[in-house]
């Protein structure tokens, strides 16, 4: 079974700019989520889509969205980017919503 | 809001030691605890807990969690540089919402084991 794969895997922005990244989870799974992470501030949570539908939403602003598509698979996007935003995203696929597998992550460098 | 705190931040052991790393937490309406080793990448799944005092075991790794006490611990014995890496921790918990569940994530245990 192939596992999760997000593309691109290495992204370099520009302050203001914005990115979408995606992700495809692994056949069967319905349940995909996104994460953070950052040397300072560990994995963060950011959030979840089942069936098309965004079920789970972490502490972040209205800059970050997602959506699901009807194929499980799911885009994240981040509007006007800031030097904060640089971090390595990555995504999760789950079948009942625990036990996650994890895809290889897109590094986003904002300069 | 969740908390879910890891503990020793970082932990550097020589092959063939035993080494233990905590994770303390505290939810609403807990419903598992997950183990995850992250070597360069993607995290990978290692155990999942739901009961106080059931041991979970895989080879070397064993994991058990304490309900009333609120903490986990991953125990690793004899490790082999293999196992440098960062372990993390997370909770399952049901949202402010009530109908769902999500994970909090701990900031991890870096490992290094050297030969």
């Amino acid at each position: 079974k192939a596992g999760v794969t997000q593309t691109p895997r290495y992204l370099i922005k520009t302050r203001g700019q914005q990115v979408t990244l995606s992700c495809s989870p692994i056949s069967g799974h319905r349940s995909v989520s996104w994460y953070q992470q950052t040397p300072g501030q560990g994995l963060q949570f950011l959030f979840e889509y089942f069936s098309e539908t965004q079920r789970n939403k972490g502490n972040f602003p209205g800059r970050f969205s997602g959506r699901q598509f009807s194929n499980s698979r799911s885009e994240m996007n981040v509007s006007t980017l800031e030097l904060g935003d640089s971090a390595l995203y990555l995504c999760a696929s789950s079948f009942l919503g625990n036990e996650q597998f994890f895809g290889p992550g897109t590094r986003l460098t904002v300069l | 809001e969740d908390k879910v705190v890891q503990s020793p931040l970082s932990l550097v052991v020589h092959e063939g030691d035993t080494v233990t790393l905590n994770c303390s937490y505290e939810v609403t309406n807990f419903r598992s605890l997950l183990w995850y080793k992250q070597e360069k990448k993607a995290p990978t799944f290692l155990f999942m807990l739901t009961s106080s005092g059931i041991e979970k075991k895989s080879g070397r790794l064993s994991s058990i969690l304490d309900k009333k006490e609120l903490f986990s611990i991953l125990n690793i014995t004899a490790t082999q540089t293999g196992d440098s890496a960062i372990y993390l921790c997370a909770v399952e918990a049901q949202n402010s919402g009530g109908s769902n569940y999500k994970l909090t994530f701990g900031k991890g245990t870096l490992l290094t084991v050297n030969p």
